[in-house]
């Protein structure tokens, strides 16, 4: 069976300091992974997606950037990050094989800057 | 043209009511159509989907209607129960992503 893992499941960070969460799927080869962020009572904001190694697509202008270093592995950077940059971060994974198929979601992981 | 309009933000219903959530589109070139349950500090939950060329799809307490003619579909929940009082969101799939509506926060009261 597959399973999506991310960590770490809660971050306090100050204004302008740097970012990594890392997401990695097991159990599936040449997953689609996605970020998406959801901020307090809102819906779920694509930000990045990757339909493989390398390959990055960002939806969404901002300081964020990702990175996908092996196949079953997608990090969620940032260099300085903002007040509006708050939120829940979830990771999710689809089948390759499909051009719609359903996305699997991490447990996420709850980032608030102060 | 990308988005996914859903509806109502809230919803309270009583303990074996009927819950239902509204969502409109207006790409015609989704053909994909999940609904996710997600409860508070978790990531969403893939509940029930549906692809355009049925009108209805029912697993247990829970249906998905769709009109392809409106560009609308809905989730029923059938005796709605407390442990349902969750966010629901639905979404339209195409060309490897799906757009989210924004969600119905679901409150069952015993």
């Amino acid at each position: 069976s597959q399973t999506i893992h991310q960590w770490p499941a809660t971050l306090v960070q100050p204004v302008g300091s740097p970012l990594s969460l890392e997401c990695t799927v097991e159990g599936t080869s040449n997953p689609n992974l996605y970020w998406y962020r959801q901020a307090a009572g809102r819906g779920l904001q694509l930000l990045f997606y990757s339909v493989g190694i390398g390959q990055i697509s960002s939806e969404v202008p901002q300081n964020l950037s990702a990175s996908r270093p092996q196949d079953r592995q997608f990090i969620l950077s940032s260099k300085k990050l903002l007040l509006s940059d708050s939120g829940f971060y979830l990771c999710a994974w689809k089948r390759e094989s499909s051009s719609t198929d359903t996305q699997y979601f991490g447990p996420g992981t709850r980032l608030t800057v102060l | 043209q990308q988005q996914v309009k859903q509806s109502p933000q809230s919803l309270i219903v009583q303990k074996g009511g009927i819950s239902i959530i509204n969502c409109a589109y207006e790409n015609t070139a989704f053909d994909y159509f999940p609904w996710y349950q997600q409860f508070p500090g978790k990531g969403p939950a893939l509940l029930i989907a549906i692809r355009p060329d049925v009108s209805e799809k029912k697993e247990g307490r829970f249906t998905i209607s769709f009109n392809k003619s409106a560009k609308q579909f809905s989730l029923h929940i059938m005796d709605s129960q407390p442990g349902d009082s969750a966010t629901y969101f639905c979404a339209a799939g195409a060309t490897n992503k799906l757009i989210f509506g924004t969600g119905t926060l679901l409150a069952v009261q015993p």
